[in-house]
C-alpha cells in the first residue's frame, strides 16, 4: 500500500489552464506539505497543513491554492498556469517534527506547461 | 537564500568503494536529515541527526554533524550500483513549523 499517493503522475497542459493535483496519505500523519522541485533538482517548500490548518505559506503566487478537506488529504489547485510552473511537485507528510522517521514523500507529479 | 549547499555536486565511483558527501548550512538547526532520490521518484528518508548528536549510523550509512562548522557529511560504505541516486541534506532551520530546507543535492553514480 502506497503511504503517500499523488495523482496524476504526469500532467501536460496549456498555458492559462487550471489544474489540480491530489494527495492522500494513509499513515495517520498530522502534517502534510507541498514541495516544488525545479529542473535543477532544487526543492522548495510551498505549503504545509497541520490537521487541516494552514501552517506554512511560502512566497507562492496566489494562483496556487492548497485545500485540505481532512488531515489525510492535501490537494493543490493551480489557476492560469504559466510556463514557469513546469516542475515536479511533491506531496509529503510527517507525524511530529524531529522524529527519527522524517518525512514520507509521494512519488511526485511532473507538470509540463506548454 | 538557500540554506544548504552540498559538495560535490556529482560523484562517480566504482562498486565497493566508499562515497562521501558533504553538506553545509547557514542557520542554527534542531536536526539535519538526509534523503535519497532515485531518478524519477520521490525522496526517501535515510537518517536524521539531532543538533546534540555528533555521529549516527544506519546500516552502511554514517552521518556526522559539526554544528560549530555548520556542516554534515554522509558516508556510504561498500557502495552498490543500487546506491546510484541523488542525495539531499535538509535542515529545519530551528523552526517548529516542520519546514525543511534542502540542499541542492549530490548526484552519485556507482559503476558496477
Amino acid at each position: 500500500d502506497t503511504a503517500v499517493s499523488q495523482t496524476p503522475k504526469y500532467l501536460v497542459t496549456q498555458m492559462g489552464n487550471d489544474k489540480s493535483i491530489k494527495c492522500e496519505q494513509n499513515l495517520g500523519h498530522d502534517t502534510m506539505y507541498w514541495y516544488k522541485q525545479d529542473s535543477k533538482k532544487f526543492l522548495k517548500i510551498m505549503f504545509s497543513y497541520n490537521n487541516k490548518e494552514l501552517i506554512i505559506n511560502e512566497t507562492v503566487p496566489n494562483r496556487f491554492s492548497p485545500k485540505s478537506p481532512d488531515k489525510a488529504h492535501l490537494n493543490l489547485h493551480i489557476n492560469s498556469l504559466e510556463l514557469g510552473d513546469s516542475a515536479v511537485y511533491f506531496c509529503a507528510s510527517s507525524q511530529e517534527f524531529g522524529r527519527d522517521d522524517g518525512y514520507t514523500f509521494g512519488s511526485g507529479t511532473r507538470l509540463t506547461v506548454v | 537564500s538557500q540554506q544548504g549547499e552540498e559538495d560535490p555536486q556529482a560523484l562517480s565511483i566504482q562498486e565497493g568503494e566508499n562515497a562521501t558527501m558533504n553538506c553545509s548550512y547557514k542557520t542554527s538547526i534542531n536536526n539535519l536529515q538526509w534523503y535519497r532520490q532515485n531518478s524519477g521518484r520521490g525522496l526517501v528518508h535515510l537518517i536524521l541527526i539531532r543538533s546534540n548528536e555528533r555521529e549516527k549510523h544506519s546500516g552502511r550509512l554514517r552521518v556526522t554533524l559539526d554544528t560549530s562548522k555548520k556542516s554534515s557529511s554522509l558516508l556510504i560504505t561498500a557502495s552498490r550500483a543500487a546506491d546510484t541516486a541523488s542525495y539531499f541534506c535538509a535542515t529545519d532551520g530551528s523552526s517548529n513549523t516542520g519546514k525543511l530546507i534542502f540542499g541542492q543535492g549530490t548526484t552519485l553514480q556507482v559503476k558496477p
